[in-house]
């Protein structure tokens, strides 16, 4: 079955604490992205990345780290996690770089709490 | 700066109503523009994508359309059902980074 698999689904952590979230996807994707969706702020994009070896910022992508070693695989790093990264978090992938025709493939989500 | 509109922000009708999501951006510049679910605590479902040059898509008793000129896209429901329920979201995109512009959303009740 074609899907994009995070986990962990639930995460409760301390300040400061350095955790990994991470991303599967078994559609041969090149496009990969992290969103963060909070109440009255909508969808917001963390980083992307259009091929292994290829990341760039989105909307919102301080405090966050992310690496594309293989083309499977998007992990989402947060260093010194603080409470504002309370979040829901979600990845997504696509192929031709989730433009023209190819709609974007997400995953289940990550609830995040910071403490 | 792109923007995307999303009216009504909830939306509750009885169950076999047809029904019409609204979403406007402000650039009408965009490459697609894509129709989304998402039921609550979970993922988003891609439902249908509208690439620039064409006007409409349909999947099953959905349809949208898509009227660049005027900066808005619908997306209607025929013969709604309670397993409807959900957020619907549309996303813009609008410049070569494949980065999208999301509305923020019509939650959407339907009742039996």
């Amino acid at each position: 079955e074609a899907q994009v698999t995070q986990n962990p689904r639930y995460l409760i952590t301390v300040t400061g604490k350095k955790l990994t979230v991470t991303c599967s996807q078994n559609m041969n994707h090149e496009y990969m992205s992290w969103y963060r969706q909070d109440p009255g702020l909508g969808l917001r994009q963390i980083y992307y990345s259009m091929n292994v070896e290829v990341t760039d910022k989105g909307d919102v992508p301080e405090g966050y780290k992310v690496s594309r070693k293989e083309k499977r695989n998007f992990p989402l790093i947060l260093e010194s996690p603080s409470p504002n990264q309370t979040s829901l978090y979600f990845c997504a992938s696509s192929s031709k770089a989730g433009s023209y025709n190819s709609p974007l493939h997400f995953g289940n989500g990550t609830r995040l709490t910071v403490t | 700066k792109q923007e995307v509109t999303q009216i009504p922000a909830a939306l509750s009708v009885p169950e076999g109503e047809n029904l019409v999501l609204n979403c406007s951006f402000t650039d009408s510049a965009i490459y697609n523009l894509q129709w989304f679910r998402q039921d609550p605590g979970k993922g988003l479902t891609s439902l249908l994508l509208i690439q620039s040059s064409q006007r409409e898509q349909t999947s099953g008793r959905l349809n949208a359309s898509l009227d660049k000129s005027s900066g808005r896209s619908t997306l209607y429901i025929a013969a709604s059902q309670p397993g409807d329920s959900a957020t619907y979201l549309c996303a813009v995109d609008s410049d070569s980074n494949y980065q999208l512009i999301w509305g923020a959303g019509t939650k959407l009740i339907i009742k039996p």
